[in-house]
């Protein structure tokens, strides 16, 4: 059984358009996260969110936002897409263990955007 | 400067060879750190969490030095299949988000 998926694997789009990436864990986790990888293959965190509280990057555009209809989805919306939102979109899922602060993280297998 | 830094390779060894990484951060305030690996066109792998007392799993071994503030990466017998991307990573606990360095390539060659 898949961990973490994500749907759609590829998503090609026209600049301009509203896309939607979705995000389901099965690991009964507390946290889940969305990551954009670039062509250079730098990982950024884009969001951090629980039931509690959303963590955001403070360099993420908001045309993009996170959307948790339950503890297991995480999907990322993302309004009037641009040329360089092109990347890979990774969402995540973790156990945050408070007590010693530490914590491991599943990837989904990413979702492949190109913006046309 | 990134916080997270690390050399970006390619690592180029011959199967059987030790081939070492290290990567260096920034903040201070980062409290656990961690190897992931990430094969080419997959999602990045928990390989390992390192601590401060270093810790080592079958031919890998991970060190930290706080004091330097840097990572290492050892791994030993060097198999065809350890082919990858490692991505040294800091988590710090009042941001409850990982951050990643850019990864070093590493091939290993027959």
């Amino acid at each position: 059984d898949t961990a973490v998926s994500q749907t759609p694997k590829y998503l090609v789009t026209q600049m301009g358009n509203d896309k939607s990436i979705k995000c389901e864990q099965n690991l009964g986790h507390d946290t889940m996260y969305w990551y954009k990888q670039d062509s250079k293959k730098f990982l950024k965190i884009m969001f951090s969110y629980n039931n509690k509280e959303l963590i955001i990057n403070e360099t993420v555009p908001n045309r993009f936002s996170p959307k948790s209809p339950d503890k297991a989805h995480l999907n990322l919306h993302i309004n009037s897409l641009e040329l360089g939102d092109s990347a890979v979109y990774f969402c995540a899922s973790s156990q945050v263990l408070t007590a010693l602060g530490q914590e491991t993280q599943y990837f989904g297998p990413g979702t492949r955007l190109l913006v046309l | 400067r990134k916080e997270v830094e690390q050399d970006p390779g390619p690592f180029n060894v011959p199967e059987g060879a030790t081939v070492a990484f290290n990567c260096t951060y920034s903040n201070s305030a980062s409290q656990s750190f961690f190897w992931y690996r990430q094969d080419c066109r997959k999602e990045p792998k928990l390989l390992m969490s390192v601590y401060s007392s270093g810790n080592e799993d079958g031919r890998f071994t991970a060190q930290l030095n706080r004091a330097s503030q840097y990572i290492s990466l050892l791994i030993r017998d060097s198999k065809l299949s350890d082919s990858a991307t490692y991505l040294c990573v800091g988590f710090n606990n009042a941001g409850n988000m990982l951050t990643f360095g850019g990864g070093t390539r590493l091939m290993v060659k027959p």
